[in-house]
């Protein structure tokens, strides 16, 4: 069964950093792309970062860029995203979520965790 | 960007009821479309990958269709488990992303 547990969540003060870890279990880890997906409250989602299964491709919307890093140890089948700069308006629950498939971004992703808080108030 | 639409943003329904929801990209997204399901305080579900290919599990029921820049989840009658709202996402290139939602509610 696959397991996707997400942690590092905090209040932050704006301007701040944090990293989200996302430790994963269940399948073969460095087969397959990841993702971060964030949802701020009451709103819809929005996919912030995304990584090959080697590592060695990272991908982001411009709307993080420069401020959020995405990566993975494969040898503790863990996805992690290291925040910066942090704003109010990137205080949303993240979710990291595994894709459908080992050779394309196309499906989708079939396996989400179950998210980590991030809310960012002075 | 590509941009999602999706349409209605919320619909209310009764048990029994054939429910459709669509959504439109900006461009062509071929049929790199997936369909979600999400329940409050849940993480999303995967409910339809390429468009049109039910994911394992999930119900009969839920079906998807469309290629290019229209597409369309229908739910062939609405059970009591399937209030909740549903999200389009493409994954033809980047940035990935998702519809604004369609919250299915009680009529």
């Amino acid at each position: 069964e696959v397991q996707l547990l997400e942690s590092g969540g905090d209040l932050v003060q704006p301007g701040g950093s944090l990293r989200l870890s996302c430790a994963a279990s269940g399948f073969t880890f460095s087969s397959y792309a990841m993702s971060w997906v964030r949802q701020a409250p009451g709103k819809g989602l929005e996919w912030v970062s995304g990584i090959t299964g080697s590592g060695g491709t990272t991908y982001y919307p411009d709307s993080v860029k420069g401020r959020f890093t995405v990566s993975r140890d494969n040898s503790k089948s863990t996805l992690y995203l290291q925040v910066n700069s942090l704003r109010a308006e990137d205080t949303a629950v993240y979710y990291c979520a595994k894709l459908y498939s080992t050779s394309s971004w196309g499906p989708g992703f079939d396996d989400w965790g179950q998210g980590t808080l991030v809310t960012v108030s002075s | 960007d590509i941009q999602m639409t999706q349409s209605p943003s919320s619909v209310s329904a009764s048990v029994g009821d054939r429910v459709t929801i669509t959504c439109r990209a900006s461009q062509g997204i071929g049929s790199w479309l997936a369909w979600y399901q999400q329940k409050p305080g849940k993480a999303p579900k995967l409910l339809i990958y390429s468009a049109s290919s039910l994911q394992s599990g999930v119900p009969s029921r839920f079906s998807g269709s469309g290629s290019g820049t229209d597409f369309t989840l229908t739910i062939g009658s609405l059970q009591p488990e399937d209030f909740a709202t549903y999200y389009c996402q493409q994954a033809d290139s980047f940035p990935l992303t998702f519809g604004g939602g369609t919250k299915v509610g009680i009529k």
